[in-house]
């Protein structure tokens, strides 16, 4: 199975502040890497899809990259309702297997 | 619009079978490349994937879960169903399904379902 190490486990920033979340494959996941925003007791949302797509609907302050083993998301400007849990999820091979996720506050 | 909605027994006792239904609106399991997936995730931890289902009846079961689980659909009556047998408190989880057209991008609700004596 392919572990997802994600980091950090809890962030805090400012409205205004560039966030990056990390995401590290045990092995090449070749940019097949989602990333997924979990609010408080609501269902995952899909943010960014094959390391670098946005979904549609999705604010343009979101980004992602990466390749290889490693992978980041980016929120360019934090905005209060970015308050939330992120998940990485990688569906290179089976099992598809989830970062631990990052519980994102406002400080 | 695309809806999905989880629907399970809420409780059950260990050793028994946990069947859930997902009952979706939106899009056909018929559809060439749709699929439907579970995804579960016990209170306060990470998310855990359980098995796909596609348009062609292709299955895809997470191999930690060793057989105990079934996936199925129904496509005229737009659901798909997961069936996990001998289950103990370790499968107590909000089990979410999800739409597989561009990876897991519509998600339902959730339901709650607790294993308890």
């Amino acid at each position: 199975d392919i572990q997802m190490t994600q980091s950090p486990s809890f962030l805090s920033a400012s409205v205004g502040d560039r966030v990056t979340i990390n995401c590290k494959a045990s092995q090449n996941i070749n940019k097949y890497l989602d990333w997924y925003q979990q609010k408080h007791g609501e269902a995952p949302k899909l943010l960014i899809y094959n390391t670098n797509n946005l979904q549609t609907g999705i604010p343009s302050r979101f980004s992602g990259s990466g390749s290889g083993t490693d992978y980041t998301l980016t929120i360019s400007s934090l905005q209060p309702e970015d308050v939330a849990t992120y998940f990485c999820l990688q569906h290179s091979s089976r099992p598809l297997t989830f970062g631990s996720g990052t519980k994102l506050e406002i400080k | 619009q695309v809806t999905l909605k989880e629907s399970g027994p809420g409780i059950l006792q260990p050793s028994q079978t946990l069947s859930l239904t997902c009952t979706f609106s939106g899009f056909s399991l018929s559809t060439y490349g749709m699929g439907v997936g579970w995804i579960r995730q016990p209170s306060g931890k990470g998310l855990e994937w359980l098995a796909n289902i596609w348009w062609d009846d292709d299955k895809y079961y997470n191999p930690s879960l060793k057989n105990r689980l079934t996936i199925s659909k129904d496509t005229s009556n737009n659901q798909a169903f997961l069936k996990i047998t001998n289950v103990d408190t370790a499968d107590t989880a909000t089990y979410y399904c999800a739409r597989i057209e561009r990876d897991f991008d519509y998600w339902g609700q959730g339901v709650m379902v607790t294993v308890s004596s």
